[in-house]
């Protein structure tokens, strides 16, 4: 079965700190999928990135990046000098092949404090 | 990405009375699923199709229905509403692995 970890259920920071969300993932697959997505206060769930099993290469988008690491079972999530308007609930979630057995983690709410 | 729209996005309703939830895409997506969830916590799946007339109950039991009929529209039916199904309900699409979500219906049941 698969599985998602998110250790951390709450996480404080102040503003222009940098700050990483942790996400542990169990699978028996070779083919899979990782992802991350944003819910703000709003409620609304925003796709942020999907990386494949077989790509283990570090993605750089502004002022997010992701961290892949296949040897710890790992795709943790930095977000380097936070403002208020990172604050939300974030989710990790995987999938196998086409969608298969698509598992959400559990979430870490980030507060971002002025 | 999936341009994803959900009706209503509020509704406040009395114990008792059917409801039916919309969701509608745009993107020709075979597959789409429905979630509950209180807010900010975990997601639970409900509710998936895999394309027209195919439903599945997903990994939370629950007293709600489906039906795809048309590829871009899922809909979500309570028959019978109660206070315990007050929470917000998320419906998403995908075309491979990637699940893109509407707004969301935030329901509350007196």
């Amino acid at each position: 079965a698969q599985k998602v970890t998110q250790a951390q259920t709450e996480i404080s920071v102040v503003e222009k700190e940098d700050v990483t969300l942790d996400c542990v993932y169990e699978t028996r697959d070779t083919t899979y999928y990782l992802f991350w997505y944003k819910q703000p206060p709003s409620g609304e769930l925003v796709f942020l990135i999907r990386r494949n099993s077989f790509d283990e290469q570090n993605e750089i988008s502004g002022r997010y990046s992701w961290n892949f690491q296949k040897s710890t079972s790992s795709f943790n999530f930095t977000i380097t000098a936070s403002q208020v308007v990172d604050s939300a609930v974030y989710f990790c979630a995987l999938s196998g092949n086409y969608g298969q057995n698509f598992v959400f983690g559990p979430g870490t709410r980030l507060s971002v404090l002025p | 990405e999936a341009d994803i729209y959900q009706t209503p996005r509020y509704l406040v309703i009395g114990t008792g009375k059917k409801i039916t939830l919309e969701c509608s895409q745009t993107m020709g997506h075979d597959k789409m699923y429905w979630y509950q969830q209180d807010p900010g916590m975990e997601l639970h799946l409900i509710h998936y199709s895999y394309g027209v007339n195919s439903t599945e109950k997903g990994d939370l039991s629950s007293e709600s229905t489906v039906s795809r009929i048309r590829t871009e529209h899922f809909p979500l039916t309570l028959e019978s509403a109660r206070p315990s199904h007050t929470s917000q309900y998320l419906c998403a699409s995908s075309e491979l692995d990637t699940q893109y979500f509407g707004p969301g219906t935030r329901l509350t049941v007196l």
